[in-house]
């Protein structure tokens, strides 16, 4: 099964500062996945985007999709300290299942 | 609702002991996963549940791993007897759907050290 690739590994920023990161994948999809994990935690959901979609929004978030490029970009404005966490990509994979990437670790300093 | 529910959080076992992790998904929801994370490895599937039915346990690792839904409340992870290489952070997730186009809910995890 294919998995998305983010870039970059790591991420370190300053707070009020835009972040963003990109997921890389191989073949086709009918939607894309982000989600957010902070330390010892469980992932927690951000946004779901579909094939037909090239751009959506939720709060300080903005995701894209480039499906001619096999792409899709997270970007975090003004980026908070509460917003260190690690963060994946997460593609279809069979029927029903997702396959993670390994993630891009973003640190936000005060 | 008080989300994916999975104990215990911590587990610290000796090789070839018998561990069993839980997991109680959000109610309403048919499809369950388990995954296992490690640094080196990140994020696998191991076992997919739809309707209480085992759809896709291809990411077993080996006979020593079992997983059980005896009803749409439960589930049970099973390692026996366990080894070293099995250490990780176990998650257990649901999702009111049976194809991959709506997000998962996760438990918080059990880290699960064999020494």
């Amino acid at each position: 099964s294919q998995q998305g690739e983010e870039d970059p590994q790591a991420l370190s920023i300053q707070e009020g500062e835009n972040a963003t990161m990109n997921c890389s994948y191989k073949t086709s999809i009918n939607n894309l996945q982000w989600y957010r994990q902070n330390s010892g935690r469980g992932l927690v959901h951000l946004i779901l985007i579909r094939s037909n979609e090239r751009e959506k929004h939720s709060g300080r978030l903005r995701v894209t999709l480039d499906t001619s490029k096999k792409s899709s970009s997270l970007l975090i404005t003004a980026s908070r300290a509460a917003d260190t966490a690690s963060y994946f990509c997460a593609i279809p994979s069979g029927y029903s299942t997702l396959t993670f990437g390994k993630g891009t670790m973003l640190l936000v300093s005060p | 609702d008080a989300g994916v529910i999975q104990s215990p959080r911590h587990e610290v076992t000796e090789m070839g002991q018998e561990v069993t992790l839980r997991c109680k998904p959000i109610s309403g929801h048919n499809s369950l996963f388990w995954y296992r994370q490690t640094m080196m490895r990140g994020l696998e599937l191991l076992i997919y549940f739809n309707n209480n039915v085992p759809i896709d346990d291809s990411g077993m690792p080996e006979d020593r791993f079992s997983a059980k839904m005896p009803n749409a409340s439960f589930s049970t992870l099973k390692i026996q007897p366990s080894e070293p290489r099995d250490s990780a952070v176990y998650f257990c997730a649901s999702s009111p759907r049976d194809r991959g186009d709506y997000g998962y809910t996760f438990g918080s995890g059990t880290r699960l050290t064999v020494v």
